[in-house]
């Protein structure tokens, strides 16, 4: 069974400032990971993922997450954080096996402050 | 562009009345994926089809049922909404391969009065 947690339901930081949003996940095998992002009254919308391919998976608006075996972990940053990024953002996990459907994190919303 | 476009955006409806959420996609994928998201709340996936083959996820209450007339439409249908069903629905498709990427619809919010 696969799970994600996301700590930190809220998050606020002043412009400009970094973006740290935090993501732990559980699998039974190599996982595929996804952030995406939620504006107000809006759908889903794919910030970046991680398929093996490296480490390290830059994605739109300025994010990155680091893949860390080790610490089960896939935290999303963004170096200077900016009033449009205020929005939800999700976490997700799949499986590396195949079709696999999607277990998100319970969400973090990212409050930008002038 | 291709997308998953989904009608209408808002629906109201009243206690026990049946109510039909719409979605459809010109990416020619062969999953679609219902969700249900309470305010505050992940996404909660309800049902997805595989083309034809309907996968029900084990705790989607009997209220909710699915029907994919073809590959770009899928329909949400709730026999006898409760209070409890006001959400947003999100409808979203993916290939189908292994770690995929889900491209989601911009939702329909319901309100059951």
């Amino acid at each position: 069974a696969q799970s994600v947690t996301q700590l930190g339901s809220h998050v606020s930081v002043s412009e400009g400032a970094l973006v740290l949003l935090r993501c732990n996940y559980s699998s039974s095998v190599p996982p595929y990971l996804f952030w995406y992002v939620q504006y107000p009254n809006q759908g889903l919308q794919l910030l970046l993922k991680y398929t093996s391919a490296a480490t390290l998976v830059k994605g739109i608006n300025g994010f990155e997450a680091e893949f860390k075996k080790s610490e089960t972990s896939f935290h999303l940053t963004k170096p200077s954080a900016h009033m449009s990024d205020a929005a939800e953002y999700f976490c997700a996990v799949s499986e590396n096996s195949g079709y696999s459907t999607l277990t998100f994190g319970k969400g973090t919303m990212l409050l930008v402050s002038p | 562009d291709a997308m998953v476009i989904q009608n209408p955006r808002y629906q109201v409806t009243q206690f026990g009345k049946p109510v039909t959420l719409s979605c459809s996609q010109t990416l020619n994928h062969n999953v679609m994926y219902w969700y249900q998201q309470k305010s505050s709340q992940a996404p909660k996936l309800l049902f997805h089809y595989y083309d034809k083959d309907f996968n029900n996820e084990a705790d989607t209450p009997d209220n909710f049922q699915s029907r994919r007339p073809n590959t770009s439409f899928c329909f949400l249908d709730i026999r006898s909404p409760g209070l409890g069903d006001a959400a947003m629905y999100l409808c979203a498709t993916s290939r189908g391969s292994g770690g995929e990427t889900q491209y989601f619809g911009p939702g329909t919010r319901l309100l059951v009065l």
